[in-house]
């Protein structure tokens, strides 16, 4: 079976403080994968999503930045955060379909 | 106009309720919706998805698409304390974004 890891689960950072979310999947090849972000009294919002190694693609303008080094590792990154960046960050996963994506138990990032 | 609206609650059910959870979305090119259910502090989990509109039933829970009025809706029935959680409606086109309401937050009392 599928499972999806992050890490880590709490972070809290100081304003200009660069960032690093890992999250990886098991038991599957060649995902889709997304990074969403979850904020304060905010829908969730696609901030990355990725069709294999190397190929990202962003869909809102933002201080941060998506990688993926190999097939099933997703990381996202900024050189320096904002408060506007707390909130609760979610990697998710789906095969070649974008309707079935399985989330992961997501990171709470504090900025302060 | 957000893509997917959903009230917030909280709506309150004593166990053994029928369930009733509605979403409206606006974006005529969604094609699949999808209901998660999220607990406090944890990562959403797919519940189920529908393709277009028609019904779909998964043990206790049913979900309802009517494209024609842009309404999602998700059955609960013999709701339980467990099912308390927030539950987020989603739709999508042919992209890759899912376009989320906010979610209803839903407690089920013993």
């Amino acid at each position: 079976s599928q499972t999806i890891h992050q890490w880590p689960a709490t972070l809290v950072q100081p304003v200009g403080s660069p960032l690093s979310l890992e999250c990886t999947v098991e038991g599957t090849s060649n995902p889709n994968l997304y990074w969403y972000r979850q904020a304060a009294g905010r829908g969730l919002q696609l901030l990355f999503y990725s069709v294999g190694i190397g190929q990202i693609s962003s869909e809102v303008p933002q201080n941060l930045s998506a990688s993926r080094p190999q097939d099933r590792q997703f990381i996202l990154s900024s050189k320096k955060l904002l408060l506007s960046d707390s909130g609760f960050y979610l990697c998710a996963w789906s095969t070649g379909t974008a309707y079935e994506q399985y989330f992961g138990p997501g990171t709470r990032l504090t900025v302060t | 106009q957000k893509e997917v609206e959903q009230d917030p609650g909280p709506l309150s059910v004593p166990e053994g309720a029928i369930v009733s959870l509605n979403c409206t979305y606006s974006n005529s090119a969604f094609q699949y919706f999808m209901w998660y259910r999220q607990y406090s502090r944890k990562g959403p989990e797919l519940l189920m998805y529908t393709y277009s509109s028609g019904n779909k039933e998964d043990g206790r829970f049913t979900a309802q698409v009517d494209k024609s009025s842009k309404y999602i809706s998700l059955f609960i029935r013999d709701s339980q304390p467990s099912d308390s959680a927030t539950y987020l409606c989603a739709g999508v086109g042919s992209g890759y974004a899912l376009n989320f309401g906010k979610g209803t937050s839903l407690l089920v009392t013993p």
